[in-house]
């Protein structure tokens, strides 16, 4: 059973198209971070949320972390063919201490030119 | 500031030898996480040190294992290869909180 369900698994849009990537859990994490990798690569951190409901930009991407702590959101707006790439939501459940992420599976984003 | 490094990037081995993966975390951090990579798996979480002391293990069996130097740099052992040992192999590394930074990875084939 995967703690952290990650939606849609593929993804091939346009260019110049939005998109939302969700990341949602039956547990309560303490933390949840996304991160970009490109193959052969180690992933990239993005951002780290930690308050419920808390909302955070990096130029057009919008990360939303839900109320409950459950779950969170990625959104990119006028998506460019640089944000090709897997895309992977990971958290740190509430009742671990020290430093254990339990990543989704993972979005493969493709965008077109 | 260096990232973290990952030695070696690439391995081939062949069932039942023993492979030892080396990690060098972000100067200052002194949590080092391994995690497992595979196509159908995903990113599993093997095991985290911190201070020389394993604090974290996942749900892989005692073939894996590792350790912590007191500068914290870390390896990670696999005895015994199996087919299914091959994989990407990521270390992180963190100041102890959840905000984990990734090296490139070293590429294990096992044949």
């Amino acid at each position: 059973t995967q703690l952290l369900e990650q939606s849609p698994q593929f993804l091939s849009i346009q260019e110049g198209e939005n998109l939302t990537v969700y990341c949602n859990s039956s547990s309560v994490f303490s933390s949840l971070q996304w991160y970009r990798q490109e193959p052969g690569e180690g992933p990239v951190l993005l951002v780290t949320v930690v308050t419920g409901g808390e909302v955070k930009k990096l130029k057009r991407l919008t990360f939303q972390f839900g109320d409950a702590r459950k779950d969170s959101s990625l959104h990119i707006t006028a998506a460019q063919p640089g944000d090709t790439g897997l895309y992977l939501c990971a958290g740190a459940m509430e009742e671990t201490s020290g430093s254990r992420l339990t990543f989704g599976e993972g979005t493969q984003l493709t965008v077109n030119p | 500031k260096a990232g973290v490094t990952q030695t070696p990037r690439y391995l081939i081995k062949t069932r039942g030898q023993q492979v030892t993966l080396s990690c060098s975390p972000i100067s200052g951090h002194r949590s080092v996480s391994w995690y497992q990579q595979t196509p159908g798996q995903g990113l599993q979480f093997l095991f985290e040190y911190f201070s020389e002391t394993q604090r974290n293990k996942g749900n892989f069996p005692g073939r894996f294992s590792g350790r912590q130097f007191s500068n914290s740099r870390s390896e990670m052992n696999v005895s015994t290869l199996e087919l299914g040992d091959s994989a990407l192999y990521l270390c992180a590394s963190s100041r102890g909180l959840h905000e984990q930074f990734f090296g490139p990875g070293t590429r294990l084939t096992v044949l």
